[in-house]
């Protein structure tokens, strides 16, 4: 069973238009991100939600909301695409009181044309 | 600017042989770094870790060297071997306000050559 899963995990769409991407997962984990990784690799948080209340808000467009409907799922949504948004956008969850225990999801690759 | 970071962003080894990952920090307070692996196409996993009050840990082939004196840490990896190809990232956790998030180095590409 797969422990945090994304979907999808490719996304090509047109700048301008709105698209989701979900993450769901089944560790029973309290806290859950997002983090964006650019072409170079490098690893930016953007998000972080604890039992469904945000908790990390990072200097991301307002174009990016988040939505949290239980502590197991924690979505993404991007309104007005534009072609910087191109990336690979990674969920993760931890468990409170586990300094290393993040899990990452695979991935999904955004590519805004 | 970023409180982690590394000094080489590409290694090339010969399988076998071992490999050496740096990263170097500017926080003296730091107080705990993660090494992660990501594999192509895959999320970051986690493959060791060191707290401040240790100088050196040792996991399966792996080992984390932590020079508090210069604030820097290094990933070793014994007989490298091909499935050791992937990009390497340390980590530090960061806490506060009710937050707790996890703060990448740029990353160090691996690649075993057969």
């Amino acid at each position: 069973d797969t422990a945090v899963s994304q979907t999808p995990k490719y996304l090509v769409t047109q700048m301008g238009n709105d698209k989701s991407i979900k993450c769901e997962q089944n560790l029973g984990h309290d806290t859950m991100y997002w983090y964006k990784q650019d072409s170079k690799k490098f690893l930016k948080i953007m998000f972080s939600y604890n039992n469904k209340e945000l908790i990390i808000n990072e200097t991301v467009p307002n174009r990016f909301s988040p939505k949290s409907p239980d502590k197991a799922h924690l979505n993404l949504h991007i309104n007005s695409l534009e072609l910087g948004d191109s990336a690979v956008y990674f969920c993760a969850s931890r468990n409170l009181g586990q300094d290393n225990g993040y899990t990452f999801g695979s991935g999904t690759r955004l590519t805004v044309v | 600017g970023e409180s982690v970071g590394l000094h080489l962003p590409t290694l090339s080894v010969q399988e076998g042989d071992n490999s050496i990952i740096n990263c170097a920090y500017s926080n003296s307070a730091s107080d705990y770094f993660i090494w992660y692996k990501q594999e192509s196409g895959k999320g970051p996993q986690f493959i060791i870790d060191i707290r401040s009050n240790m100088d050196k840990r040792q996991g399966q082939r792996v080992t984390v060297l932590l020079n508090k004196t210069v604030k820097h840490l290094s990933l070793q990896i014994a007989a490298t071997q091909p499935g050791d190809s992937a990009v390497y990232f340390c980590a530090e956790p960061h806490s506060g306000a009710g937050s707790y998030q996890l703060t990448f180095g740029k990353g160090t590409k691996l690649s075993v050559i057969p």
